[in-house]
C-alpha cells in the first residue's frame, strides 16, 4: 500500500516551455503534498508544501509563478514549470501524506521525474 | 539554517562488513530524525524513525541507528552489510515534528561488493 505514482517520469523539452508533472496517490487520501528538487549529487530540497484545496506553501527563495502547484483533489497534486529554462533542468520529486489524524503520518515518494531543458 | 550533513558522499564495502553512516542536524529544538533508503530505481522508501524515548532505534532489514543529543548526531549502522544494501542513504530532519517539513542531508552512496 501507499504507493505515490509520478509522471512522467522523464521529459525532454524545448526552453521557453511549460511542463506539467503530476504526483497521484494511488490508494490512500492525502491532505498534504510536498514537492523536491535534487541536484546532482546534492540533497532534496523542500520547494513548496501543497494542501488540498487551499494554495501551496513555498519555501523561501522558490518563485511561485514559475512553480504552479495545484492540489485540487485528495489524490493528485500538479507542478507546472512555466516558460521552462536550461537552469531548471533538475529531478522533481513529490511526496504525499496520508490524510491521517496527526502529523506522524509518514510522506510517501514518487519515483521522481527528470526534467531536461534543451 | 536548520542543515543536515552527511559526512561520506561514498561508501565502498564489502559483503559482511559493518557499516556506520554519519549524520548531524544543526537544530537547537526538538527534532524527528529520519533515514531513508533509495535503491537503484525506485522511490525514496523508510528506514527508521526517531520521534522520542529510546535514542537507539532499529528499522527494517537490520538497520538500527543512535540519536545522540549532545552531539546532534543520528547516525545509522548494520553490524553485516549484504549486496543488495548497495543503495543511496539520506538522513532526514522535521524540526517542526512528525513528517513535515523535512530537511534532507545530501545523501550516501553506498555500494557493497559481493
Amino acid at each position: 500500500g501507499a504507493v505515490v505514482s509520478q509522471h512522467p517520469s522523464w521529459v525532454i523539452c524545448k526552453s521557453g516551455t511549460s511542463v506539467k508533472i503530476e504526483c497521484r496517490s494511488l490508494d490512500f487520501q492525502a491532505t498534504t503534498m510536498f514537492w523536491y528538487r535534487q541536484f546532482p549529487k546534492q540533497s532534496l530540497m523542500l520547494m513548496a508544501t501543497s494542501n488540498e484545496g487551499s494554495k501551496a506553501t513555498y519555501e523561501q527563495g522558490v518563485e511561485k509563478d514559475k512553480f504552479l502547484i495545484n492540489h485540487a483533489s485528495l489524490t493528485l497534486s500538479t507542478l507546472t514549470v512555466t516558460s521552462a529554462h536550461p537552469e531548471d533542468s533538475s529531478f522533481y520529486i513529490c511526496s504525499a501524506k496520508s490524510a491521517g489524524g496527526n502529523s506522524n503520518q509518514p510522506q510517501h515518494f514518487g519515483d521522481g521525474t527528470r526534467l531536461s531543458i534543451l | 539554517a536548520q542543515s543536515v550533513s552527511q559526512h561520506n558522499h561514498h561508501v565502498i564495502l564489502s559483503e559482511a562488513a559493518s557499516l556506520e553512516l554519519g549524520c548531524n542536524y544543526s537544530y537547537g529544538g526538538t527534532v524527528n530524525l529520519f533515514w531513508y533508503v533509495q535503491y537503484p530505481g525506485q522511490h525514496l522508501q523508510l528506514l527508521l524513525k526517531y520521534f522520542s524515548g529510546d535514542p537507539l532505534v532499529k528499522g527494517i532489514k537490520g538497520f538500527e541507528a543512535e540519536f545522540i543529543k549532545s552531539k546532534f548526531s543520528f547516525n545509522l549502522r548494520k553490524p553485516s552489510v549484504q549486496w543488495s544494501d548497495t543503495a543511496e542513504y539520506f538522513c532526514a530532519a522535521s524540526p517542526s515534528g512528525g513528517y513535515n517539513k523535512l530537511i534532507f542531508g545530501a545523501g550516501t552512496r553506498l555500494a557493497v561488493h559481493p
